[in-house]
Protein backbone atom coordinates (compact mmCIF):
# COMPACT_ATOMS: atom_id res chain seq x y z
CA UNK A 1 0.00 0.00 0.00
CA UNK A 2 1.25 3.16 -1.42
CA UNK A 3 1.84 5.49 1.63
CA UNK A 4 -0.19 8.66 1.00
CA UNK A 5 -3.00 8.05 -1.72
CA UNK A 6 -4.69 11.01 -3.32
CA UNK A 7 -7.18 10.58 -6.17
CA UNK A 8 -5.45 12.12 -8.75
CA UNK A 9 -8.31 12.45 -11.50
CA UNK A 10 -9.52 16.18 -12.31
CA UNK A 11 -11.94 17.78 -9.94
CA UNK A 12 -14.03 20.50 -11.83
CA UNK A 13 -15.89 22.71 -9.88
CA UNK A 14 -18.01 26.37 -10.84
CA UNK A 15 -16.14 29.69 -9.77
CA UNK A 16 -17.47 30.62 -6.27
CA UNK A 17 -18.15 26.91 -5.22
CA UNK A 18 -16.33 24.45 -2.40
CA UNK A 19 -13.51 21.91 -4.03
CA UNK A 20 -13.41 19.10 -1.38
CA UNK A 21 -9.97 17.06 -1.84
CA UNK A 22 -9.19 13.87 0.38
CA UNK A 23 -5.30 12.29 1.20
CA UNK A 24 -5.72 9.18 3.23
CA UNK A 25 -2.16 7.96 4.60
CA UNK A 26 -0.87 4.51 6.07
CA UNK A 27 1.25 5.70 8.52
CA UNK A 28 0.14 5.88 11.75
CA UNK A 29 3.39 7.32 13.00
CA UNK A 30 2.30 10.18 11.08
CA UNK A 31 1.57 13.22 13.34
CA UNK A 32 1.11 16.44 10.99
CA UNK A 33 1.08 16.80 7.34
CA UNK A 34 1.29 19.50 4.31
CA UNK A 35 -1.21 20.84 1.49
CA UNK A 36 1.01 22.07 -1.58
CA UNK A 37 -0.30 23.80 -4.55
CA UNK A 38 1.35 22.87 -8.17
CA UNK A 39 0.79 25.00 -10.89
CA UNK A 40 1.48 23.48 -14.41
CA UNK A 41 5.31 23.73 -14.89
CA UNK A 42 6.06 25.41 -11.59
CA UNK A 43 7.83 24.03 -8.26
CA UNK A 44 5.41 22.96 -5.35
CA UNK A 45 4.34 26.25 -2.89
CA UNK A 46 3.11 25.23 0.60
CA UNK A 47 -0.52 26.77 1.28
CA UNK A 48 -1.06 24.38 4.26
CA UNK A 49 -0.02 22.79 7.64
CA UNK A 50 -1.92 20.90 9.74
CA UNK A 51 -1.05 18.90 13.20
CA UNK A 52 -3.75 18.43 15.05
CA UNK A 53 -7.35 16.79 15.08
CA UNK A 54 -9.92 18.57 13.55
CA UNK A 55 -10.25 21.73 11.10
CA UNK A 56 -7.69 24.45 10.45
CA UNK A 57 -8.62 27.36 8.69
CA UNK A 58 -6.48 30.21 6.45
CA UNK A 59 -8.11 32.68 4.49
CA UNK A 60 -10.57 30.44 1.81
CA UNK A 61 -8.25 27.40 2.97
CA UNK A 62 -9.43 24.65 5.47
CA UNK A 63 -7.25 21.56 6.57
CA UNK A 64 -9.12 18.65 7.74
CA UNK A 65 -7.25 16.05 9.79
CA UNK A 66 -8.78 12.80 10.97
CA UNK A 67 -6.17 11.07 12.87
CA UNK A 68 -8.45 8.05 13.70
CA UNK A 69 -9.71 7.39 10.41
CA UNK A 70 -6.21 7.81 8.54
CA UNK A 71 -7.34 10.48 6.24
CA UNK A 72 -6.56 14.12 5.57
CA UNK A 73 -8.82 16.84 3.76
CA UNK A 74 -8.85 20.58 2.12
CA UNK A 75 -11.68 22.51 1.44
CA UNK A 76 -11.22 25.34 -1.10
CA UNK A 77 -14.69 28.03 -0.37
CA UNK A 78 -15.32 30.45 -3.20
CA UNK A 79 -13.12 29.04 -5.92
CA UNK A 80 -11.45 31.08 -8.08
CA UNK A 81 -9.98 30.18 -11.66
CA UNK A 82 -6.47 31.03 -9.88
CA UNK A 83 -6.96 27.92 -7.32
CA UNK A 84 -7.03 25.70 -10.94
CA UNK A 85 -3.75 23.66 -9.96
CA UNK A 86 -2.70 20.59 -8.81
CA UNK A 87 -3.22 19.89 -4.65
CA UNK A 88 -0.19 17.69 -3.10
CA UNK A 89 -0.62 15.62 0.23
CA UNK A 90 3.04 15.15 2.53
CA UNK A 91 3.27 13.64 5.43
CA UNK A 92 5.45 15.56 7.81
CA UNK A 93 8.59 13.61 7.96
CA UNK A 94 9.85 12.14 11.13
CA UNK A 95 12.60 10.07 12.86
CA UNK A 96 14.10 7.95 9.70
CA UNK A 97 11.18 7.37 7.46
CA UNK A 98 11.29 7.95 3.99
CA UNK A 99 8.60 11.28 2.51
CA UNK A 100 6.25 10.53 0.26
CA UNK A 101 3.80 12.82 -1.47
CA UNK A 102 0.16 11.91 -2.97
CA UNK A 103 0.00 12.21 -6.57
CA UNK A 104 -2.03 15.03 -6.18
CA UNK A 105 -5.86 15.94 -6.95
CA UNK A 106 -6.24 18.15 -9.52
CA UNK A 107 -8.57 20.71 -9.32
CA UNK A 108 -9.77 22.91 -12.58
CA UNK A 109 -12.33 26.24 -11.76
CA UNK A 110 -14.83 26.78 -14.26
CA UNK A 111 -15.91 30.50 -14.63
CA UNK B 1 16.15 35.97 -1.06
CA UNK B 2 17.55 32.90 -3.38
CA UNK B 3 16.06 30.07 -1.07
CA UNK B 4 17.01 26.87 -3.29
CA UNK B 5 18.54 27.02 -6.47
CA UNK B 6 18.84 24.66 -8.80
CA UNK B 7 20.78 24.39 -12.64
CA UNK B 8 19.97 24.00 -15.38
CA UNK B 9 16.10 24.83 -16.02
CA UNK B 10 16.87 22.84 -19.13
CA UNK B 11 19.12 19.97 -20.42
CA UNK B 12 18.67 17.69 -23.30
CA UNK B 13 21.31 14.14 -23.23
CA UNK B 14 22.24 12.04 -25.29
CA UNK B 15 22.09 8.35 -23.95
CA UNK B 16 24.67 7.07 -22.11
CA UNK B 17 25.92 10.77 -21.34
CA UNK B 18 26.90 11.51 -17.78
CA UNK B 19 25.34 15.08 -15.45
CA UNK B 20 25.20 16.35 -11.95
CA UNK B 21 22.16 18.41 -11.19
CA UNK B 22 22.78 21.35 -9.39
CA UNK B 23 21.15 22.29 -5.35
CA UNK B 24 22.12 24.94 -3.41
CA UNK B 25 19.66 26.83 -0.67
CA UNK B 26 20.91 29.97 1.31
CA UNK B 27 18.36 29.22 4.28
CA UNK B 28 20.69 27.25 6.80
CA UNK B 29 18.60 23.93 6.33
CA UNK B 30 19.70 20.59 7.07
CA UNK B 31 17.56 18.19 5.25
CA UNK B 32 17.68 18.32 1.36
CA UNK B 33 16.21 16.26 -0.95
CA UNK B 34 15.92 15.38 -4.71
CA UNK B 35 12.56 14.42 -6.62
CA UNK B 36 11.51 13.24 -9.64
CA UNK B 37 7.99 14.39 -11.29
CA UNK B 38 6.14 12.24 -14.12
CA UNK B 39 3.18 12.47 -15.78
CA UNK B 40 0.84 10.74 -13.64
CA UNK B 41 3.10 9.78 -11.02
CA UNK B 42 3.64 12.47 -8.46
CA UNK B 43 6.70 13.70 -6.89
CA UNK B 44 8.76 10.49 -6.15
CA UNK B 45 12.06 10.86 -3.72
CA UNK B 46 14.87 9.54 -5.75
CA UNK B 47 17.65 10.12 -2.45
CA UNK B 48 18.05 12.64 0.51
CA UNK B 49 20.19 14.07 2.85
CA UNK B 50 18.96 14.34 6.52
CA UNK B 51 22.14 16.69 7.75
CA UNK B 52 25.74 17.46 6.22
CA UNK B 53 27.74 14.06 5.92
CA UNK B 54 24.76 11.63 5.67
CA UNK B 55 22.88 10.57 2.14
CA UNK B 56 20.00 8.18 2.01
CA UNK B 57 18.00 6.43 -0.45
CA UNK B 58 14.99 7.58 -1.80
CA UNK B 59 11.58 5.44 -3.60
CA UNK B 60 14.06 5.07 -6.99
CA UNK B 61 17.36 5.45 -6.65
CA UNK B 62 18.82 3.29 -8.85
CA UNK B 63 20.62 5.03 -11.86
CA UNK B 64 21.84 8.32 -9.86
CA UNK B 65 24.45 9.02 -7.31
CA UNK B 66 24.20 11.99 -4.85
CA UNK B 67 26.60 13.94 -3.06
CA UNK B 68 26.00 16.48 -0.20
CA UNK B 69 29.02 18.45 -0.63
CA UNK B 70 28.55 20.60 2.15
CA UNK B 71 25.42 21.99 4.06
CA UNK B 72 23.88 24.48 1.33
CA UNK B 73 24.35 21.95 -1.75
CA UNK B 74 23.15 18.52 -2.63
CA UNK B 75 23.98 17.55 -6.31
CA UNK B 76 22.51 14.51 -8.35
CA UNK B 77 24.72 12.44 -11.01
CA UNK B 78 23.06 10.60 -13.32
CA UNK B 79 26.34 8.24 -14.27
CA UNK B 80 24.48 6.76 -17.99
CA UNK B 81 21.74 8.36 -18.77
CA UNK B 82 18.46 6.87 -20.15
CA UNK B 83 15.43 7.87 -21.77
CA UNK B 84 13.53 6.10 -18.57
CA UNK B 85 15.14 9.15 -16.66
CA UNK B 86 13.21 11.77 -18.92
CA UNK B 87 11.49 13.83 -15.69
CA UNK B 88 11.37 17.24 -14.25
CA UNK B 89 13.85 17.16 -10.89
CA UNK B 90 13.20 19.03 -8.02
CA UNK B 91 15.37 19.63 -5.12
CA UNK B 92 13.66 20.20 -2.09
CA UNK B 93 15.35 21.67 1.68
CA UNK B 94 13.86 21.62 5.07
CA UNK B 95 14.32 22.72 8.83
CA UNK B 96 13.74 20.13 11.34
CA UNK B 97 11.40 22.60 13.36
CA UNK B 98 9.10 21.30 16.02
CA UNK B 99 5.87 20.29 14.74
CA UNK B 100 3.92 23.24 15.66
CA UNK B 101 6.55 25.86 13.73
CA UNK B 102 7.12 23.54 10.58
CA UNK B 103 7.26 25.14 7.91
CA UNK B 104 7.37 22.40 5.25
CA UNK B 105 9.68 21.95 2.36
CA UNK B 106 11.19 24.82 -0.07
CA UNK B 107 11.44 23.24 -3.54
CA UNK B 108 13.89 24.63 -6.26
CA UNK B 109 12.25 25.78 -9.65
CA UNK B 110 13.24 22.71 -11.30
CA UNK B 111 15.53 21.01 -14.16
CA UNK B 112 13.42 19.52 -17.03
CA UNK B 113 16.15 16.55 -18.53
CA UNK B 114 15.33 14.69 -21.88
CA UNK B 115 17.30 11.89 -22.32
CA UNK B 116 17.07 10.92 -26.41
Amino acid sequence: QKEVEQNSGPLSVPEGAIASLNCTYSDRGSQSFFWYRQYSGKSPELIMSIYSNGDKEDGRFTAQLNKASQYVSLLIRDSQPSDSATYLCAPRPYGNNRLAFGKGNQVVVIP
Amino acid sequence: NAGVTQTPKFQVLKTGQSMTLQCAQDMNHNSMYWYRQDPGMGLRLIYYSASEGTTDKGEVPNGYNVSRLNKREFSLRLESAAPSQTSVYFCASKERGAVVFDYGYTFGSGTRLTVV
